[in-house]
């Protein structure tokens, strides 16, 4: 089955700018949910979505945003960039967000803040 | 609000010995699962094993085994015979049942840098 799929890559732009990166789920899994990964902070929970709903939401600033389509794709939005978002952000599937069965992460998108 | 503990930065072993990685975690809920991710230079998020607390009997998948003690809050990885591609970041993660992880999510420790050693 193809796995999750991220994309871009890799990104990089300036204070002020905003961004949008884009996740494609597992076939079948409706739920997505966003991390953000720094060497300082380590892996921190962003939000969930689930049937085109936030479902959860960790301690971000209002800044940082989502939304998931009808068909489970999900973007994630950042605005007003800063230096300190520079980061990987990984987008994560499941079956639903009460799943225990753990979640398939994709390869990421590293964002460089300039 | 959950926390979880991994004491150990950076781990390096012989390939083909056994090796255990430590995590610890503080909650005051009864139900929630348990996990260990591999996170190779690649950076893609693997999952290695997970554990239900409601389940007594250690999860074994493979070369791979946990220590649960759910008193002590503690979850430790074992990785028998260790190969060369065993070599990665190991993040150990805690999620509560029921409700997705609510506005915690995943929770995940720090990590563990593991070098496998030819």
């Amino acid at each position: 089955k193809a796995g999750v799929t991220q994309t871009p890559r890799y990104l990089i732009k300036t204070r002020g700018q905003q961004v949008t990166l884009s996740c494609s789920p597992i076939s079948g899994h409706r739920s997505v949910s966003w991390y953000q990964q720094t060497p300082g902070q380590g892996l921190q929970f962003l939000f969930e979505y689930f049937s085109e709903t936030q479902r959860n939401k960790g301690n971000f600033p209002g800044r940082f945003s989502g939304r998931q389509f009808s068909n489970s794709r999900s973007e994630m939005n950042v605005s007003t960039l800063e230096l300190g978002d520079s980061a990987l952000y990984l987008c994560a599937s499941s079956l639903a967000p009460t799943y225990g069965g753990g979640r398939d992460f994709g390869a990421g998108t590293r964002l460089s803040v300039l | 609000a959950q926390t979880v503990t991994q004491s150990q930065p950076e781990m390096s072993v012989q390939e083909a010995e056994t090796v255990t990685l430590s995590c610890t975690y503080d909650t005051s809920e009864n139900n929630y699962y348990l996990f260990w991710y591999k996170q190779p230079p690649s950076r893609q998020m693997i999952l290695v094993i997970r554990q239900e607390a409601y389940k007594q009997q250690n999860a074994t998948e493979n070369r791979f085994s946990v220590n649960f003690q759910k008193a002590a809050k503690s979850f430790s990885l074992k990785i028998s015979d260790s190969q060369l591609g065993d070599t990665a970041m190991y993040f150990c993660a805690f999620m509560k049942h029921g409700t997705g992880g609510g506005a915690d999510g995943l929770t995940f420790g720090k990590g563990t840098h593991l070098i496998i050693q030819p």
